[in-house]
């Protein structure tokens, strides 16, 4: 099976602009989580989906966002991007979601916000 | 407030010796602990899974044990080889939450 995907890889925005950042789950999983990584806070969970629903959301600003569709791909979209944005962007998916599952881990999106 | 700390930014170990890892979390009641590693520019890895019931856990080279008395979890990797150099992930899950927890990682380098 391909693993879980990213697009794009690499990003270069400006503050104020906004940004949409894909993944595509592993065929069959139906749990999405997203992650922002950075060095001074590590890896900080954003929001997870599950069949097209949110089921649990991070501690982070409401520029923060993010939808799954009927085929589990997933986008988050972060709006009025600031400096502090920048940071590697993980989703991670899994068969159901449930808190006895292995997490999969896609090779991230690196934002720069300049 | 809560937080997970894993014990040190930095480990240098040599070759063949056993690193230990430490991972350890306040206010939560977590279910399950989770290890991972990471590589630079690259996702996590899964390594281990332990329940709350269990003391220990192996995997060929691995060893996780997991004391809720303590709030620690300690990841144990024997016979270190340079290849197991690379940054490792404590994560805890909440119980129904769907949601993971992550230290801030230790940096593991085995010296040859």
């Amino acid at each position: 099976k391909a693993g879980v995907t990213q697009t794009p890889r690499y990003l270069i925005k400006t503050r104020g602009q906004q940004v949409t950042l894909s993944c595509s789950p592993i065929s069959g999983h139906r749990s999405v989580s997203w992650y922002q990584q950075t060095p001074g806070q590590g890896l900080q969970f954003l929001f997870e989906y599950f069949s097209e629903t949110q089921r649990n959301k991070g501690n982070f600003p409401g520029r923060f966002s993010g939808r799954q569709f009927s085929n589990s791909r997933s986008e988050m979209n972060v709006s009025t991007l600031e400096l502090g944005d920048s940071a590697l962007y993980l989703c991670a998916s899994s068969p159901v979601g449930s808190d006895q599952e292995t997490q999969y881990f896609g090779p991230g999106t690196r934002l720069l916000v300049l | 407030s809560q937080k997970i700390e894993q014990n040190s930014e930095a480990l240098n170990i040599q070759e063949g010796k056993t690193a230990t890892l430490t991972c350890n979390y306040t206010n939560y009641s977590p279910a399950y602990l989770q290890w991972y590693r990471q590589d630079p520019g690259r996702g996590p890895v899964f390594l281990l899974l332990i329940r709350e019931n269990e003391k220990e856990k192996r995997k060929e080279r691995l060893k996780v044990t997991f004391d809720t008395t303590l709030k620690q979890s300690l990841f144990h990797i024997t016979a270190s080889q340079p290849a197991d150099s690379a940054t490792y992930l404590c994560a805890l899950v909440l119980a129904g939450t769907y949601k993971y927890i992550f230290g801030t990682g230790t940096r593991l380098k085995v010296l040859a």
